[in-house]
């Protein structure tokens, strides 16, 4: 079926420097998020996007953080700069419709560790 | 927080029967996705079941939903040892913001 990959698949950087997680969702894809998952807890929302813009966010998603596709490329998350309470694997994830019955498929995650 | 605590738990079967995984949801939903996640691997989903369906099935899957109870069940009948994994419910109150169950994760046994 088709796959969303994510790049790297670990991250370990230290607390304040920026981090950037790439996503190369699904080709003919439109609709593009970010989830977190701390381990042992449940996968939360961060934002969605859709035509350069972001649609909507969740209180997770801090000032801190951004969200981009450049020219049709990578959809990325940075996070600049980086906390202690962002470890956490990050799960990217496109679908080509919108909606509550949209099927969303996600990438395997980049584990990120900020010592 | 969307969900109850009894969505997170952990269960382990013999090949062969059935089981069935349970969640809870706090408020309104349109649509409840089941996902199953395999160790290493990103989501996927598996079934999806609708507020105006009581029942859903695919293959030896079958998915309920209760509104009224705001709950709803995934069952799997004779498991097989490729079924193991985490399987967590998703439900959606908003334009696209979804909210995950902790999950069950699901060893079944040869």
């Amino acid at each position: 079926g088709p796959k969303v990959l994510q790049i790297p698949s670990h991250q370990i950087i230290d607390m304040g420097q920026m981090v950037t997680l790439n996503c190369d969702p699904v080709s003919n894809h439109l609709y593009f998020y970010w989830y977190k998952q701390i381990l042992g807890q449940q996968m939360e929302f961060l934002v969605n996007f859709y035509n350069g813009k972001v649609m909507e966010k969740s209180k997770l998603f801090k000032d801190q953080f951004s969200v981009e596709r450049p020219d049709g490329s990578y959809f990325t998350l940075k996070i600049q700069p980086t906390a202690l309470e962002d470890s956490a694997v990050y799960f990217c994830a496109s679908s080509l419709r919108q909606g509550a019955y949209a099927e969303q498929f996600f990438g395997p995650g980049t584990r990120l560790t900020v010592l | 927080s969307q969900w109850g605590e009894e969505n997170l738990q952990a269960l382990s079967i013999q090949e062969g029967e059935d089981v069935t995984m349970n969640c809870s949801y706090k408020t309104y939903t349109t649509v409840v996705h089941w996902y199953r996640q395999d160790s290493g691997r990103g989501p996927a989903l598996i079934i999806l079941i609708r507020s105006n369906e009581r029942e859903k099935r695919s293959g030896r899957l079958r998915a309920t939903l209760d509104t009224s109870s705001q709950s709803s069940s995934l069952s799997i009948t004779a498991a097989q040892c490729e079924d193991t994994a985490v399987y967590f419910c998703a439900t959606n109150t908003g334009y696209q913001n979804f909210y995950f169950g902790k999950g069950t994760s699901l060893t079944v046994i040869p």
